[in-house]
């Protein structure tokens, strides 16, 4: 069964704003993790949060993990017609489990 | 970071045909690959998980005869549809686990594969 599930499902903005996905799940988790997927092509890491950790940032990225609403938003900023592509967040029960995927955002900003 | 490579990038082929999918891993060991299905605008499905040496454990659902596997190195592993049919089209992706890596919990993923059975 489908772990996380992402909100929106579709996000359309312009460039230089920011966009905000959110992903909820429904177990406890070791870790969550975002990819981004453009258009036919495969999946690029973006970031990893561990379950003790509530925020990390990596370049224009910015990811929270809230555990106990068993959330997590990924949080784009001055965003470019180069971030249009689908976000999917993926989380790991263990150490050792596979990554489960969520639905996934289609995020497209215009130029 | 790591790079994983898949070939072909699109097939085609006619229904009743076999086809086989390479994923390599280029610049370091996978001792875990994984093969994912994804259907247009749709998340990606596990069908299996396989170690090298050893057979692959599928999903729920996944037919094993007709999605074989095989990992018989460290930095390769196939995935064979055989006896496609149009229902088995659809973008193939496999990803790879470097174990003995500074990210051990980074799985690198391929670029895909497209199949398109006639």
């Amino acid at each position: 069964s489908q772990q996380g599930e992402e909100d929106p499902q579709a996000l359309s903005i312009q460039e230089g704003e920011n966009a905000t996905m959110n992903c909820s799940y429904k177990t406890s988790i070791n870790n969550l993790q975002w990819y981004r997927q453009n258009s036919g092509r495969g999946l690029v890491h973006l970031i990893l949060i561990r379950s003790n950790e509530r925020e990390k940032h990596s370049g224009r990225l910015r990811v929270t993990l809230d555990t106990s609403k068993k959330s997590s938003s990924l949080l784009i900023t001055a965003s470019r017609a180069a971030d249009t592509a689908s976000y999917f967040c993926a989380t790991r029960v263990t150490s050792g489990s596979r990554l489960t995927f969520g639905e996934g955002t289609q995020l497209t900003v215009n130029p | 970071g790591a790079v994983v490579s898949q070939h072909p990038s699109r097939v085609i082929c006619k229904s009743g045909t076999s086809v086989k999918i390479e994923c390599r891993s280029l610049d370091f060991q996978a001792t875990t690959m994984f093969w994912y299905r994804q259907f247009p605008k749709k998340s990606l499905m596990l069908m299996a998980t396989s170690n090298e040496g050893s057979k692959a454990t599928y999903e729920q659902g996944v037919e094993k005869d007709k999605f074989l596997i095989n990992h018989a190195s460290l930095t390769l592993s196939t995935l064979t549809v055989t006896s496609a049919h149009p229902e088995d089209s659809s973008f193939y992706i496999c990803s790879a686990r470097d174990l003995a890596g500074a990210y051990q919990e980074t799985q690198y993923f391929g670029p895909g594969t497209r199949l398109l059975v006639l």
